[in-house]
């Protein structure tokens, strides 16, 4: 079984540039998440979709951050304009659960995209 | 913020001694898991444990939770070097099935 894709592996922009990352999760995964993993830290969530419906985006950074799934399936996350602080590693992850089962499971992620603004 | 914390940030052992580390959380949860992340990469699931259960095994690992300190502990017996990574914790919301990441322990097994 194929796992989560991202990418781009790697990406140096300048501070103002824009952005965007690619992800394709595990087939069948009605649900996708980014996360944002600052160097040292933990990973901190930006958005969760289900399907191709936003279930929670209230830690993404509306004014510069932006992220679509538009199929349901592959999403992208956009950053316009970069800032130095956004300079991390965003994960994207998949599961098979659903918003608000009474079930859970494990999430499924990707090697990341590492950004360095400059 | 719902986001947990692992403790100790960093530790250092030998091959075949046994690990510990624990997390500590703010909320009410369904389930907590651990995750592991070796340098560079993405992370991968280890183990979950729901509410309702108090410890778990798998392999050489056991976990144990206790609901009313809201903590957990992870532990790893036997070490190998392989083992060198940074571990995390991660809660769910009780709805919606958000997973809230600690800051990780990072791992250190000296062969």
């Amino acid at each position: 079984e194929a796992g989560v894709a991202q990418s781009p592996r790697y990406k140096i922009i300048e501070k103002r540039q824009s952005v965007a990352f690619w992800c394709n999760p595990i087939s069948g995964h009605a649900t996708l998440y980014w996360y944002q993993q600052i160097l040292g830290q933990g990973p901190k969530l930006l958005i969760q979709f289900q399907n191709n419906g936003v279930v929670d985006d209230s830690q993404l950074p509306k004014d510069r951050f932006s992220a679509e799934r538009l199929k349901g399936v592959d999403s992208t996350l956009k950053i316009q304009p970069a800032k130095l602080e956004d300079s991390a590693v965003y994960l994207c992850a998949s599961s098979l659960i659903l918003a608000g089962a009474s079930n859970t499971g494990e999430l499924f992620f990707g090697e990341g995209s590492r950004l360095t603004v400059l | 913020s719902q986001q947990g914390e692992e403790d100790p940030q960093a530790l250092s052992i030998q091959e075949g001694e046994n690990a510990t580390m624990n997390c500590s959380y703010k909320t009410s949860i369904n389930n907590l898991q651990w995750y592991r992340q070796n340098s560079g990469r993405g992370l991968v699931h280890l183990i979950l444990i729901r509410s309702n259960e108090r410890e778990k095994h798998s392999g050489r690992l056991r976990v144990t939770l206790d609901t009313s300190k809201k903590s957990s502990s992870l532990l790893i017996t036997a070490s190998r070097a392989a083992d060198t990574a940074s571990y995390f914790c991660a809660t769910d919301a009780r709805t919606g099935n958000q997973f809230y990441f600690g800051t990780g322990t990072s791992l250190t097994v000296i062969p």
